[in-house]
């Protein structure tokens, strides 16, 4: 089983839209989730931060936690075409650094 | 705002080459990452770099590669006796302490011939 999936879409959406992004974990170490957006030939750029579950927003985000499902999303309000790209949840136990990724989703938002 | 920059964007080397990725990180991060994407994949760890020591490391992060902190503000990723299957962007990232948030530059395409 891998340590986290996402599915790799792609996933298009009209613009305005709320979009759902999801990513499913196996270890139950982790215990800090982030989701970074990637733009082609780019280099991931963080989102959302987050420790331990429950909801965290910031402008159009919520990242959402839920460590008993091992689960975790990002929803994005009122999607803009500016936020097609691919979308990259990561993770990683305590006093470890390595950030395990999942493949990412394709995200389309259709103008 | 503060970024992490890497050169070059793009670096061609024949096979069995050594080749050096350079890195930035943000001025006061104290924790230094590479990380790497073979095209089509999951962007994966190699080595973590704190207090002129490595830290954490994975099972990709052989002999063959090496990091080092020449001076106050580059990070360097060394792959020695290069193979195709090196051929991947190549991700440096940082962070102000372990478990903070990590910063990542736009990265290096090595392309191995």
């Amino acid at each position: 089983q891998k340590e986290v999936e996402q599915d790799p879409g792609p996933l298009s959406v009209p613009e305005g839209a709320i979009v759902s992004l999801n990513c499913t974990y196996s270890n139950s170490a982790f215990q800090y989730f982030m989701w970074y957006r990637q733009y082609s030939r780019k280099g991931p750029e963080l989102l959302m931060y987050t420790y331990s579950s429950g909801n965290k927003e910031d402008g159009r985000f919520t990242a959402q936690v839920d460590k008993s499902s091992k689960y975790i999303s990002l929803f994005i309000r009122d999607s803009q075409p500016s936020d097609s790209a691919t979308y990259l949840c990561a993770m990683t136990p305590p006093r470890m650094s390595g950030l395990t990724f999942g493949k990412g989703t394709h995200l389309i938002i259709q103008p | 705002e503060p970024e992490v920059t890497q050169t070059p964007s793009h670096q061609v080397t024949q096979m069995g080459q050594e080749v050096i990725l350079r890195c930035v990180p943000i001025s006061n991060h104290l924790y230094f990452y590479w990380y790497r994407q073979i095209l089509g994949q999951k962007v994966e760890f190699l080595v973590s770099f704190y207090n002129n020591e490595i830290s954490e490391k994975s099972e990709i992060f052989d002999d063959q590669f090496s990091v080092e902190r020449p001076d106050g503000s580059n990070f360097t990723l060394k792959i020695r006796s290069t193979k195709l299957e090196d051929s991947a962007m190549y991700f440096c990232a940082s962070s102000r302490r372990g478990n903070q948030p990590q910063h990542f530059g736009d990265g290096t395409r090595l392309s191995i011939l």
